[in-house]
C-alpha cells in the first residue's frame, strides 16, 4: 500500500530552522513529482513549494521564497524541507503529497501524508 | 497568480439531499487542471477529481465534477453521512493554488 510518512516538526522559536523529512513506500517514489502543502490551524491548504522527480525544483509559493528549500534523495525515497529563518505564521501542519493522473506535466495530489506539525513560538 | 473563490462557505443540508458547490477562478483555467479534495476532522484531503471531471480511484458515483474557464461545480447528489466535510477546488496550471474550501455539514 502507498504512504507517506512525515515527521521533523515540532517547537521552534521564531528565526530558527527545522527540516521536515518524508519517508515514501509502496510506489516507485522517483517516478514521481511530490510536493509539501501546509496548513495553518483551522485553516485552509496552502501550496508551499513542489520538485520533480528528477530533483529540479517547481517551485516556491512567495510566502516561503528564500527561506524554505524542497529537496529529495531517490536512493532513500524522501523529500525534504529545509525551513530557515521560521516565522510565527509558518506555523501548520504540513503535508507531503505525491503527484499523478498529471496532464502536460501539471499534476493533482493523489496521496497525502497524515502531516507533522510546526509550532514556531517564542 | 490564479484565485479561487469557493461558495458557499458552509452548506448546511441534511442527508440524502443535493449539493451543489462552487469554485470561480480570477482567470481562465484549463478544464485538465481543476481538482477537487475532501478533507475530513484530523484527516489529510483525498482526491476526488482531476481534469475537473475525472473521478479518481474509488470515488462513488454520487460525486460529481463539472465546469470550464472560470467557473468549477462539484455536486453530490445525495448526501450521505460520510459525505459531510470540507471540500477544496485546486488549480495546478499555473502555479498551484487552493480555494478557500466550502464545509458541508449537517443541518
Amino acid at each position: 500500500e502507498a504512504q507517506l510518512v512525515e515527521s521533523g516538526g515540532g517547537l521552534v522559536q521564531p528565526g530558527r530552522s527545522l527540516r521536515l523529512s518524508c519517508a515514501a513506500s509502496g510506489f516507485t517514489f522517483d517516478d514521481f513529482a511530490m510536493h509539501w502543502v501546509r496548513q495553518a490551524p483551522g485553516k485552509g491548504l496552502e501550496w508551499v513549494s513542489g520538485i520533480g522527480w528528477n530533483r529540479v525544483s517547481l517551485g516556491y509559493a512567495d510566502s516561503v521564497k528564500g527561506r524554505f528549500t524542497i529537496s529529495r534523495d531517490n536512493a532513500k525515497n524522501s523529500l525534504y524541507l529545509h525551513m530557515n529563518s521560521l516565522r510565527a505564521e509558518d506555523t501548520a501542519l504540513y503535508y507531503c503529497a505525491k503527484t499523478d493522473y498529471c496532464s502536460a506535466s501539471s499534476c493533482p495530489f493523489d496521496l497525502w501524508g497524515r502531516g507533522t506539525l510546526v509550532t514556531v513560538s517564542s | 497568480e490564479i484565485v479561487l473563490t469557493q461558495s458557499p462557505g458552509t452548506l448546511s443540508l441534511s442527508p440524502g439531499e443535493r449539493a451543489t458547490l462552487s469554485c470561480r477562478a480570477s482567470q481562465s483555467v484549463s478544464i485538465r487542471y481543476l481538482a477537487w479534495y475532501q478533507q475530513k476532522p484530523g484527516q489529510a484531503p483525498r482526491l476526488l477529481f482531476y481534469g475537473a471531471s475525472s473521478r479518481a480511484p474509488g470515488i462513488p458515483d454520487r460525486f460529481s465534477g463539472s465546469g470550464s474557464g472560470t467557473d468549477f461545480t462539484l455536486t453530490i447528489s445525495r448526501l450521505e453521512p460520510e459525505d459531510f466535510a470540507v471540500y477544496y477546488c485546486q488549480q495546478y496550471g499555473t502555479s498551484l493554488t487552493f480555494g478557500p474550501g466550502t464545509k458541508v455539514d449537517i443541518k
